[in-house]
């Protein structure tokens, strides 16, 4: 079983530069979840869709888009990379009953330079 | 929001009971609680949810007091493997099934 799948692993970035992360998962989820989590710190939620063709706004959105097209990707696009957006990004899913637990993929590692 | 307190740190030996506290004392009535762990940076991992009766599976058991403001994770047989940070979490009720995550407690097995 592949679960959440992202995509790439580490990546560089300069100041200003764009990127996508991609997220892509295999269990028939409708729900999907994009968070950050800085060094020692929780997770934070940035965005989340409820649905193909459906978003919204997390916790801390600023600096970042997503789309759902499919019900399998959630991409996370970072449109003008900044040093405040060095995280650690995991992507996750879910059945969309509230009791349903959240399942993550291994994360992207970002350093913004 | 309900939000949750948890120790920074934690030790056990190795093949003892760890015993994980969490506070939640502002929980709703119809709020999960919810154990993930997450390993040297991996991805977080589902452990186990509740909501007012103590729950056990394969990895745990989670025992939820009766007023529902706290809780605690118990590993039956900690091994080393079972070295991570663990955090409890809330589930917000609303449309986006929000997890407000703490920075959790960093559990050190040892040998």
């Amino acid at each position: 079983n592949a679960g959440v799948t992202q995509t790439p692993k580490f990546r560089i970035l300069k100041i200003g530069q764009s990127m996508t992360l991609q997220c892509t998962q295999d269990m028939n989820h409708n729900y999907m979840y994009w968070y950050r989590q800085d060094p020692g710190m929780g997770l934070k939620l940035i965005y989340y869709s409820v649905g193909a063709g459906i978003t919204d706004k997390g916790e801390v959105p600023n600096g970042y888009n997503v789309s759902r097209s499919t019900t399998e990707d959630f991409p996370l696009r970072l449109e003008l990379a900044a040093p405040s957006q060095t995280s650690v990004y995991f992507c996750a899913s879910s059945y969309p009953e509230a009791w349903q637990p959240q399942h993550f993929g291994d994360g992207t590692r970002l350093s913004i330079l | 929001d309900a939000k949750t307190t948890q120790p920074t740190s934690m030790d056990c030996a190795e093949g003892r009971a760890a015993n994980l506290p969490c506070n939640h004392s502002t929980i709703s009535g119809n709020e999960y609680v919810y154990w993930y762990r997450q390993i040297h940076s991996q991805g977080p991992q589902y452990i186990i949810h509740g909501l007012k009766n103590n729950e056990t599976n394969e990895m745990a058991s989670l025992i939820i007091t009766e007023d529902r403001k706290s809780s605690t994770l118990i590993l039956p047989h900690a091994t080393l493997r079972d070295t991570a940070v663990y955090y409890c979490i809330v589930r917000v009720l609303g449309s986006n099934y929000q997890l407000i995550w703490g920075a959790g407690t960093k559990l050190i097995i040892k040998p």
